[in-house]
């Protein structure tokens, strides 16, 4: 099984700054099977970005990701209010994982 | 429009043998691709992925949990049924399904959307 480390945990920042996240992968995710979701209070998570790096449909062209292999970022290039959340990625080329998240919170 | 409901008992008794149903709107599990998964995610705890079904009927489970879990679909209904045997406490959680997309001629396993989720406590 794919184990997905995310890192940091939280990460506490100012609306308007640069958010970078990180997940890594046990093994090689096949041909960059990787999703990142946006989980807010209450609610159920939202797919933002697939194949590694395209933008799901609605999602605002601030949030962006890249990788391949083992190692992924999710970017937020400036942080909006409704932004802080936690998010999760997801691999699918071998079975289901997901990370264990990463919280943005403000600062 | 896709939308997805999940309901079934808010508590459960240990050892007992839970039931959730999905009820789907916007597709049909009969169209070739299609697929409906489940995710649960214990209060304040990271998500877990539980299982999938497939247009064909085809089934994936988590291994982890492969031996508790039936999945079953009845598509002149537009539900997906979940069954997870002999309950524990530390299967409370909130218990989401999700649609498995098709786009563009292609067929994706990521979730999207997902419902609203239900949260089920296995209390005595």
């Amino acid at each position: 099984e794919i184990v997905l480390t995310q890192s940091p945990g939280t990460l506490s920042l100012s609306p308007g700054e640069r958010a970078t996240l990180s997940c890594r992968a046990s093994q090689s995710v096949i041909s960059s099977y990787l999703v990142w979701y946006q989980q807010k209070p209450g609610q159920a998570p939202r797919l933002l970005i697939y194949g590694a790096s395209s933008r799901a449909t609605g999602i605002p062209d601030r949030f962006s990701g890249s990788g391949s292999g083992t190692d992924f970022t999710l970017t937020i290039s400036r942080l909006e209010p409704e932004d802080f959340a936690v998010y999760y990625c997801q691999q699918y080329g071998s079975s289901f994982t997901f990370g264990p998240g990463t919280k943005v919170d403000i600062k | 429009q896709i939308t997805l409901k999940e309901s079934g008992p808010t508590l459960v008794k240990p050892t007992q043998t839970l039931t959730l149903t999905c009820t789907f709107s916007g597709f049909s599990l009969s169209t070739s691709g299609m697929g409906v998964g489940w995710i649960r995610q214990p209060p304040g705890k990271a998500l877990e992925w539980l299982a999938l079904i497939y247009w064909d009927d085809d089934k994936r489970y988590s291994p982890s949990l492969k031996s508790r879990l039936a999945i079953t679909k009845d598509t002149s209904k537009n539900q997906v049924v979940l069954t997870m045997t002999n309950m524990d406490p530390v299967d409370t959680a909130t218990y989401y399904c999700a649609h498995r997309p098709c786009t563009g001629g292609s067929c994706h396993n990521w979730f999207d959307p997902w419902g609203q989720g239900t949260l089920v406590t296995v209390s005595s």
